[in-house]
């Protein structure tokens, strides 16, 4: 495809529940980012893979929180036992270098009732 | 640690008025700086960016110059639309940090007709 894309675009999931976030990046680019962006703020950084390898995962905010590459393309974020605090758009962005610019897919957002 | 400031929003201007939204930084080393914006109901896309000093981005009338001295990142437009309504974020990415970018709270920007 020609962007990032994402899916779903939408979960609702009750609380305690466990979800799976789906992210497919640009063809070809080596980095890709997790973000969590709450109403009316800034996306708050979760965490970043290099190929399969993820690199940094300071911004995971509890042991709920699990990210994955496994082949170095597309990347799951899972939460498990979703609390109401989770709820928030999660945004998947991929660039093909260090300095290069991110490109955001269209997030999703979940709601936790 | 790093961090982005921006002002508070909302901002709500009359169709070809004069836009200003500041944006401050925080880091060490040398950032490149962004800013992105969210149509609404769409996904974070980049507008412009600049990576060193005096450097001036510039997009679709916008412009914002890297000003080291001030630690700033202002974004401009001098005539903006009803089409520009939109959200702007000022991000920067620090490639001692991991390559994650650091976001402010964004601006929400109303034009009226």
């Amino acid at each position: 495809g020609a962007g990032v894309s994402q899916s779903p675009r939408y979960k609702v999931a009750k609380r305690g529940q466990d979800v799976a976030l789906r992210c497919d990046p640009i063809s070809g680019h080596v980095s890709l980012f997790w973000y969590q962006q709450a109403l009316g703020q800034g996306p708050e950084f979760l965490t970043y893979f290099q190929n399969e390898a993820q690199l940094d995962k300071s911004g995971l905010p509890s042991d709920r929180f699990f990210a994955e590459r496994p082949e170095g393309s597309v990347s799951t974020l899972k939460i498990q036992r979703t609390q109401q605090e989770d709820s928030a758009v999660y945004l998947c962005a991929s660039s093909s270098g260090l300095r290069d610019k991110q490109y955001f897919g269209p997030g999703t957002r979940l709601t936790v009732t | 640690g790093d961090s982005v400031t921006q002002m508070e929003g909302p901002v709500t201007l009359s169709e070809e008025a004069f836009l200003t939204i500041n944006c401050t930084y925080t880091a060490t080393g040398y950032p490149s700086l962004f800013w992105y914006v969210q149509y609404p109901g769409e996904g974070l896309q980049l507008l412009l960016k600049a990576t060193k000093a005096d450097d001036k981005g510039s997009n679709k009338g916008f412009e914002a110059t890297y000003r080291k001295e001030t630690t700033s990142f202002h974004l401009e437009k001098g005539s903006v639309q009803v089409s520009d309504s939109a959200v702007y974020f000022c991000a920067l990415l620090n490639a001692g940090n991991n390559r994650k970018l650091i976001w402010g709270l964004g601006t929400s920007l109303a034009v009226n007709p």
